[in-house]
């Protein structure tokens, strides 16, 4: 079934610097790649999504770009602040092992697999 | 608007006790998901619901029911908790499908004792 490997579990860096957070996938019927943020104690949050047909999505110091040859997404946050400290997922849409049989390609059937995380520390 | 709501925040059980956790939405969404959390584990969907009436398994079933309610319900039930099902519960909806925002709610803490 579909894997999403997201990389490094753990980034620290200074305010100012950017941060790159890298997650590949394996199914490449995937479709729609939504990164989260979680912070400690709260619910995870969208903070950008992409979708197959875009290659890079900008949101002020936020950015996605998405390579679907070599199957593998990046967010990318310019000039860091310390509430940029968090965990961040990424995540992919991928056919569920058990349903590939009685499934057509539409929304049932799939889910978002994702990745473990990435625990960013911005310190200033 | 309350957006997604959780009850309970917090649960204690012991190893063979039953409960049922409830989620709610009032954004009008079609499709509603629950997920468990774990440490170093990222999320894991257990069950969703495409659309009202339909439920379908996820990633980790297993030791979990779901009940479609109605629109803004999706409610997902322990028979028999096993301490292997301490985690914390997420419920999410979006408006149609995987490929639109996911809202989360706050989170049901569970401990299996």
């Amino acid at each position: 079934g579909e894997n999403v490997e997201q990389h490094p579990s753990t980034l620290s860096v200074q305010e100012g610097d950017s941060a790159v957070i890298k997650c590949t996938y394996s199914d490449s019927a995937s479709n729609y790649f939504p990164w989260y943020k979680q912070e400690l104690g709260k619910r995870p949050q969208l903070i950008i999504d992409i979708r197959s047909n875009v290659g890079e999505k900008k949101d002020q110091r936020i950015a996605v770009t998405l390579n679907k040859t070599a199957k593998h997404f990046s967010l990318h946050i310019t000039e860091t602040q310390p509430e940029d400290s968090a965990v961040y997922f990424c995540a992919a849409t991928a056919r569920l092992q058990a349903q590939l049989w009685s499934r057509a390609i539409n929304q049932a059937g799939t889910a978002l697999i994702f990745g473990k995380g990435t625990t960013l520390s911005v310190s200033s | 608007n309350a957006g997604v709501t959780q009850t309970p925040k917090f649960q204690v059980l012991k190893t063979g006790q039953s409960m049922t956790l409830q989620c709610a939405q009032d954004m009008n969404h079609n499709s509603m998901y629950w997920y468990r959390q774990d440490p170093g584990m990222g999320l894991r969907l257990i069950y969703y619901s495409a659309s009202e009436g339909t439920t379908d398994k996820g990633e980790v079933p297993n030791g979990y029911n779901v009940s479609r309610l109605n629109k803004r319900e999706f409610s997902l039930r322990l028979e028999s908790a096993a301490p292997s099902q301490t985690s914390v519960y997420f419920c999410a909806s979006s408006e149609a499908g995987l490929v639109n925002e996911q809202f989360f709610g706050p989170g049901t803490r569970l401990t299996v004792l």
